[in-house]
Protein backbone atom coordinates (compact mmCIF):
# COMPACT_ATOMS: atom_id res chain seq x y z
CA UNK A 1 0.00 0.00 0.00
CA UNK A 2 0.78 3.79 -0.11
CA UNK A 3 1.51 3.63 3.68
CA UNK A 4 1.52 1.92 7.42
CA UNK A 5 -2.54 1.17 7.92
CA UNK A 6 -3.28 0.30 11.36
CA UNK A 7 -6.90 -0.49 12.21
CA UNK A 8 -8.92 0.59 13.96
CA UNK A 9 -8.24 3.88 14.63
CA UNK A 10 -10.16 4.16 17.51
CA UNK A 11 -11.20 1.67 20.36
CA UNK A 12 -12.92 2.20 23.25
CA UNK A 13 -13.00 -1.04 25.29
CA UNK A 14 -13.84 -1.98 29.23
CA UNK A 15 -11.33 -2.80 31.71
CA UNK A 16 -10.78 -6.53 31.70
CA UNK A 17 -11.27 -7.38 27.91
CA UNK A 18 -8.71 -8.24 25.06
CA UNK A 19 -7.98 -6.20 22.38
CA UNK A 20 -6.07 -6.60 18.91
CA UNK A 21 -4.87 -4.21 17.11
CA UNK A 22 -3.47 -4.49 13.01
CA UNK A 23 -0.72 -2.98 11.11
CA UNK A 24 -0.13 -3.06 7.71
CA UNK A 25 2.91 -2.27 6.52
CA UNK A 26 4.41 -0.87 3.55
CA UNK A 27 4.99 -3.65 0.75
CA UNK A 28 8.40 -4.84 1.00
CA UNK A 29 9.50 -3.49 4.24
CA UNK A 30 11.14 -6.08 5.91
CA UNK A 31 10.94 -4.49 9.55
CA UNK A 32 8.36 -3.42 11.69
CA UNK A 33 7.70 -1.92 14.69
CA UNK A 34 5.38 -1.29 17.81
CA UNK A 35 5.54 1.67 19.72
CA UNK A 36 3.14 3.01 22.73
CA UNK A 37 2.70 6.92 23.48
CA UNK A 38 0.74 8.34 26.49
CA UNK A 39 -0.63 11.80 26.00
CA UNK A 40 1.63 14.64 25.55
CA UNK A 41 4.80 11.97 25.64
CA UNK A 42 7.05 10.58 23.60
CA UNK A 43 6.88 7.04 21.85
CA UNK A 44 8.27 3.87 24.32
CA UNK A 45 9.93 1.09 22.01
CA UNK A 46 7.70 -2.15 22.60
CA UNK A 47 9.03 -4.35 19.93
CA UNK A 48 10.06 -5.08 16.86
CA UNK A 49 9.86 -7.67 13.65
CA UNK A 50 12.52 -8.67 11.27
CA UNK A 51 10.79 -10.55 8.71
CA UNK A 52 8.23 -12.91 10.96
CA UNK A 53 10.40 -12.49 13.77
CA UNK A 54 11.20 -10.56 17.09
CA UNK A 55 14.41 -11.45 18.66
CA UNK A 56 13.76 -9.23 21.52
CA UNK A 57 10.49 -9.12 23.80
CA UNK A 58 12.24 -7.59 26.55
CA UNK A 59 10.36 -3.91 25.90
CA UNK A 60 6.81 -5.44 26.12
CA UNK A 61 5.29 -3.73 29.56
CA UNK A 62 3.67 -6.59 30.99
CA UNK A 63 3.17 -10.58 29.99
CA UNK A 64 -0.32 -9.53 28.80
CA UNK A 65 1.59 -7.75 25.60
CA UNK A 66 1.78 -10.41 22.55
CA UNK A 67 2.30 -9.51 19.14
CA UNK A 68 2.50 -11.45 16.14
CA UNK A 69 3.53 -11.47 12.38
CA UNK A 70 2.72 -13.01 9.10
CA UNK A 71 5.86 -13.03 7.38
CA UNK A 72 7.35 -9.85 6.38
CA UNK A 73 3.06 -8.56 5.92
CA UNK A 74 0.50 -7.89 8.69
CA UNK A 75 1.46 -7.44 12.63
CA UNK A 76 -1.30 -7.57 15.37
CA UNK A 77 -0.56 -6.55 18.88
CA UNK A 78 -2.49 -8.32 21.34
CA UNK A 79 -3.60 -6.81 25.22
CA UNK A 80 -5.29 -9.54 27.55
CA UNK A 81 -6.97 -8.35 30.63
CA UNK A 82 -7.15 -4.35 29.66
CA UNK A 83 -6.08 -2.33 32.51
CA UNK A 84 -6.92 1.28 32.14
CA UNK A 85 -3.10 1.69 32.16
CA UNK A 86 -2.87 0.24 28.83
CA UNK A 87 -4.96 3.50 27.12
CA UNK A 88 -2.54 5.30 24.92
CA UNK A 89 -2.01 6.00 21.26
CA UNK A 90 -0.58 2.39 19.47
CA UNK A 91 2.06 3.26 16.85
CA UNK A 92 3.60 1.03 14.13
CA UNK A 93 6.18 1.60 11.70
CA UNK A 94 7.77 0.03 9.14
CA UNK A 95 11.34 0.49 7.04
CA UNK A 96 13.65 -1.56 4.36
CA UNK A 97 15.99 -3.09 7.12
CA UNK A 98 16.56 -2.51 10.50
CA UNK A 99 19.64 -0.28 10.93
CA UNK A 100 19.81 3.72 9.16
CA UNK A 101 16.79 3.44 7.52
CA UNK A 102 13.82 6.16 8.15
CA UNK A 103 10.54 4.42 9.56
CA UNK A 104 7.36 4.65 8.49
CA UNK A 105 4.67 5.54 10.98
CA UNK A 106 0.90 4.47 10.90
CA UNK A 107 -1.56 7.29 12.43
CA UNK A 108 -2.15 4.73 15.01
CA UNK A 109 -4.93 3.46 16.81
CA UNK A 110 -5.90 5.19 19.94
CA UNK A 111 -7.12 2.85 22.60
CA UNK A 112 -9.77 3.97 25.65
CA UNK A 113 -9.80 1.57 28.43
CA UNK A 114 -12.90 2.41 29.96
CA UNK B 1 16.73 2.32 27.65
CA UNK B 2 18.35 5.67 27.37
CA UNK B 3 15.98 8.15 26.70
CA UNK B 4 16.68 11.52 24.19
CA UNK B 5 15.60 14.70 25.72
CA UNK B 6 14.29 17.27 23.27
CA UNK B 7 14.84 21.48 24.63
CA UNK B 8 12.83 23.57 24.40
CA UNK B 9 9.41 21.51 25.68
CA UNK B 10 7.54 24.26 23.99
CA UNK B 11 8.44 27.17 21.73
CA UNK B 12 6.50 29.69 19.97
CA UNK B 13 7.49 32.32 17.49
CA UNK B 14 6.34 34.31 14.53
CA UNK B 15 5.85 33.50 11.57
CA UNK B 16 8.95 33.58 9.07
CA UNK B 17 11.37 33.63 12.10
CA UNK B 18 13.85 30.21 12.97
CA UNK B 19 13.30 28.04 15.32
CA UNK B 20 15.63 25.58 16.66
CA UNK B 21 15.52 23.03 19.06
CA UNK B 22 17.78 20.59 20.69
CA UNK B 23 18.22 17.24 21.58
CA UNK B 24 20.95 14.95 23.66
CA UNK B 25 21.02 11.48 24.24
CA UNK B 26 23.27 8.99 26.36
CA UNK B 27 24.88 6.08 24.50
CA UNK B 28 26.80 5.37 21.57
CA UNK B 29 24.33 5.79 17.85
CA UNK B 30 24.39 4.42 14.61
CA UNK B 31 21.91 7.79 13.55
CA UNK B 32 19.54 10.27 14.78
CA UNK B 33 16.12 11.12 13.36
CA UNK B 34 13.96 13.96 13.58
CA UNK B 35 10.39 13.80 12.96
CA UNK B 36 7.57 15.48 13.45
CA UNK B 37 3.94 14.87 14.66
CA UNK B 38 1.09 16.72 13.96
CA UNK B 39 -1.91 16.70 15.88
CA UNK B 40 -3.78 13.01 15.82
CA UNK B 41 -1.74 11.58 13.28
CA UNK B 42 1.33 9.47 13.17
CA UNK B 43 5.56 10.72 12.94
CA UNK B 44 6.69 11.73 9.55
CA UNK B 45 10.12 11.23 9.00
CA UNK B 46 12.25 14.39 8.38
CA UNK B 47 16.18 13.75 8.74
CA UNK B 48 18.54 11.19 9.43
CA UNK B 49 21.84 11.89 10.03
CA UNK B 50 24.48 9.13 10.25
CA UNK B 51 27.09 9.17 13.30
CA UNK B 52 30.00 10.09 11.48
CA UNK B 53 28.15 12.92 9.77
CA UNK B 54 28.21 16.57 11.28
CA UNK B 55 25.15 18.90 9.34
CA UNK B 56 22.68 17.91 6.87
CA UNK B 57 19.99 19.79 5.00
CA UNK B 58 16.87 19.24 3.61
CA UNK B 59 14.52 22.51 2.24
CA UNK B 60 14.24 24.32 5.35
CA UNK B 61 15.42 22.39 7.45
CA UNK B 62 19.11 21.79 9.35
CA UNK B 63 20.64 19.56 11.41
CA UNK B 64 23.97 19.16 13.26
CA UNK B 65 25.09 16.49 15.51
CA UNK B 66 28.03 16.55 17.55
CA UNK B 67 28.60 12.66 19.06
CA UNK B 68 31.24 14.48 21.43
CA UNK B 69 28.79 16.11 23.29
CA UNK B 70 26.26 13.63 22.59
CA UNK B 71 23.53 16.58 21.26
CA UNK B 72 21.87 17.53 17.69
CA UNK B 73 19.85 20.48 16.91
CA UNK B 74 16.85 20.87 14.48
CA UNK B 75 16.86 24.43 12.58
CA UNK B 76 13.60 25.52 10.62
CA UNK B 77 13.97 29.04 8.54
CA UNK B 78 12.05 31.23 7.83
CA UNK B 79 8.88 29.20 9.75
CA UNK B 80 5.23 28.98 8.61
CA UNK B 81 1.74 28.20 10.18
CA UNK B 82 1.98 24.81 8.37
CA UNK B 83 4.97 23.84 10.83
CA UNK B 84 3.12 24.08 13.52
CA UNK B 85 3.60 20.24 15.24
CA UNK B 86 5.54 18.52 18.15
CA UNK B 87 9.13 17.86 16.65
CA UNK B 88 10.72 14.67 18.39
CA UNK B 89 14.47 13.02 17.84
CA UNK B 90 15.12 9.76 18.07
CA UNK B 91 18.33 7.27 18.53
CA UNK B 92 19.08 4.34 16.54
CA UNK B 93 21.38 2.96 19.33
CA UNK B 94 23.74 0.64 18.89
CA UNK B 95 23.97 -2.15 21.02
CA UNK B 96 26.74 -4.75 22.05
CA UNK B 97 26.16 -7.41 20.04
CA UNK B 98 26.07 -5.04 17.13
CA UNK B 99 22.34 -4.48 16.14
CA UNK B 100 19.98 -1.72 16.74
CA UNK B 101 16.35 -2.30 17.20
CA UNK B 102 13.46 0.29 18.03
CA UNK B 103 14.18 3.80 17.92
CA UNK B 104 14.56 5.79 21.60
CA UNK B 105 12.29 9.07 21.55
CA UNK B 106 12.37 12.13 23.76
CA UNK B 107 9.56 13.73 24.52
CA UNK B 108 9.21 16.25 21.44
CA UNK B 109 9.29 20.05 21.49
CA UNK B 110 6.08 21.41 21.07
CA UNK B 111 6.81 24.26 18.49
CA UNK B 112 3.86 26.85 17.79
CA UNK B 113 4.22 29.34 14.95
CA UNK B 114 1.81 32.32 15.39
CA UNK B 115 0.95 33.87 12.20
Amino acid sequence: GAGVSQSPSNKVTEKGKDVELRCDPISGHTALYWYRQRLGQGLEFLIYFQGNSAPDKSGLPSDRFSAERTGESVSTLTIQRTQQEDSAVYLCASSFVLVNQPQHFGDGTRLSIL
Amino acid sequence: SQQGEEDPQALSIQEGENATMNCSYKTSINNLQWYRQNSGRGLVHLILIRSNEREKHSGRLRVTLDTSKKSSSLLITASRAADTASYFCATDQIYSGGGADGLTFGKGTHLIIQP
